[in-house]
């Protein structure tokens, strides 16, 4: 089956780093990843549908100069919160799927905290 | 805009049969799915309706009816590892824009 690769699955770092999160399709080519944070005991919102060699499309609220979206190849999204603040401190989760109509599958999630 | 509701938790016997309902609102629907979430754990597809209907995979149906706005995910010979949120969400649009609900908390209780 499809399989998406996340890491790092867990981050710790101060306030005001920078922190890189990759996303992987590791047995199929994804034109279309999607990233995704969750808080705890609520739902997951989608922040940017990321497309093969354009621009990401960001959903209303999430600041495209805070979360910088690459997606260099047909395998690899990734995703860089700049200049974390604790209140970026959240559970990140990318997906991706095979094709139109098809369900999206999601890697392992990269728990970031910012103290 | 979207909107879908499902409850925020259930509880259920080991061995039982327990029914998650969803309904939802939006427009240029193509679908609906639903996955399985355990705590601090990534979301895992469970299924996917487009068409009316109840569709089986093992222990687990999900049906939907396009023109109530309705699905539930069906779960029989509930396992103490069933316990998990499951996540109602639909795929709209051109560009195939999935949303999902906030979840429902099952517990499975012996």
């Amino acid at each position: 089956g499809a399989v998406v690769s996340q890491h790092p699955s867990r981050v710790i770092c101060k306030s005001g780093t920078s922190v890189k999160i990759e996303c992987r399709s590791l047995d199929f080519q994804a034109t279309t990843m999607f990233w995704y944070r969750q808080f705890p005991k609520q739902s997951l919102m989608l922040m940017a549908t990321s497309n093969e060699g354009s621009k990401a499309t960001y959903e209303q609220g999430v600041e495209k100069d805070k979360f910088l979206i690459n997606h260099a190849s047909l395998t690899l999204s990734t995703l860089t919160v700049t200049s974390a603040h604790p209140e970026d401190s959240s559970f990140y989760i990318c997906s991706a799927r095979t094709g139109i109509n098809q369900p999206q599958h999601f890697g392992d999630g990269t728990r970031l905290s910012i103290l | 805009g979207q909107n879908i509701d499902q409850p925020t938790e259930m509880t259920a016997t080991e061995g039982a049969i327990v029914q998650i309902n969803c309904t939802y609102q939006t427009s240029g629907f193509n679908g609906l799915f639903w996955y399985q979430q355990h705590a601090g754990e990534a979301p895992t597809f469970l299924s996917y309706n487009v068409l009316d209907g109840l569709e089986e995979k093992g222990r687990f149906s999900s049906f939907l009816s396009r023109s109530k706005g309705y699905s539930y995910l069906l779960l029989k010979e509930l396992q103490m590892k069933d316990s998990a949120s499951y996540l109602c969400a639909t795929n709209s649009g051109g560009y195939q824009k999935v949303t999902f609900g906030i979840g429902t908390k099952l517990q499975v209780i012996p």
